[in-house]
């Protein structure tokens, strides 16, 4: 069964401080993995996308890693900020169209003064 | 761009009432999506067009539930008649490319509407 597992469910940190978020996938075929960023009231935006060659990609303070052979990824935030409170949801993409992507159930991050 | 526009932002109804929620992709994206987002399911897609027209709706969970793209730049979901089960944040989001297209495939997301019925 296709399935994306995120953890942990939740997370609060302090500010300045780093912290991982990880995501296990089950999908096959594979075609990408992208890490959403969803504000409390809006809709996700996309952080970074990984196709199975690549083992890590950064976007300012966050950095994604794959390993496509595990089926795992990880997205680790340095020197967290009040505004990196969000959820974050792993989405893998099979390969096809549109409505073969799987979404994770997302990990809240708190980050507090 | 102004993003995806969706409205109303929220809506509260009561059990039975027709509901109608209304989308405005971004100018120039040929893909549109409705999803759903539930603290129990998380974000389920519901449909998607391609050129104005319906490609998969298999995620569209019953009759009750019906969405239309009249135009390039115009998409409603609608519910009738809709239950309490029905309450959750419906997102429309808009794409430039077709999927697949790595990096440039990315789905912006509208602001969402929060719908609740009573």
């Amino acid at each position: 069964k296709n399935q994306v597992e995120q953890s942990p469910q939740s997370l609060i940190i302090l500010e300045g401080k780093n912290c991982t978020l990880q995501c296990n996938y089950t999908v096959s075929p594979f075609s990408n993995l992208r890490w959403y960023k969803q504000d409390t009231g809006r809709g996700p935006v996309s952080l970074t996308i990984m196709t199975f060659s690549e083992n890590t990609k950064s976007n300012g303070r966050y950095t994604a890693t794959l390993d496509a052979d595990t089926k795992q990824s990880s997205l680790h935030i340095t020197a967290s900020q009040l505004s990196d409170s969000a959820s974050y949801i792993c989405v893998v993409k099979k390969t096809g169209g549109y409505n073969k992507l799987i979404f994770g159930a997302g990990t809240r991050l708190a980050v507090h003064p | 761009d102004a993003g995806v526009i969706q409205s109303p932002r929220h809506e509260v109804t009561e059990m039975g009432q027709e509901v109608t929620l209304r989308c405005k992709p971004i100018s120039g994206h040929d893909y549109l999506f409705w999803y759903r987002q539930t603290m129990m399911r998380g974000l389920e897609l519901l449909i998607y067009f391609n050129n104005n027209v319906p490609i998969d709706d298999s995620g569209m969970p019953e009759d009750r539930f019906s969405a239309k793209m009249p135009n390039a730049s115009f998409s409603t979901l609608k519910i009738q008649p809709s239950e309490p089960r029905d309450s959750a944040v419906y997102f429309c989001a808009s794409s430039l490319v077709p999927p697949g297209a790595l990096s440039t495939d990315t789905q912006y997301f509208g602001p969402g509407t929060r719908l609740t019925v009573l």
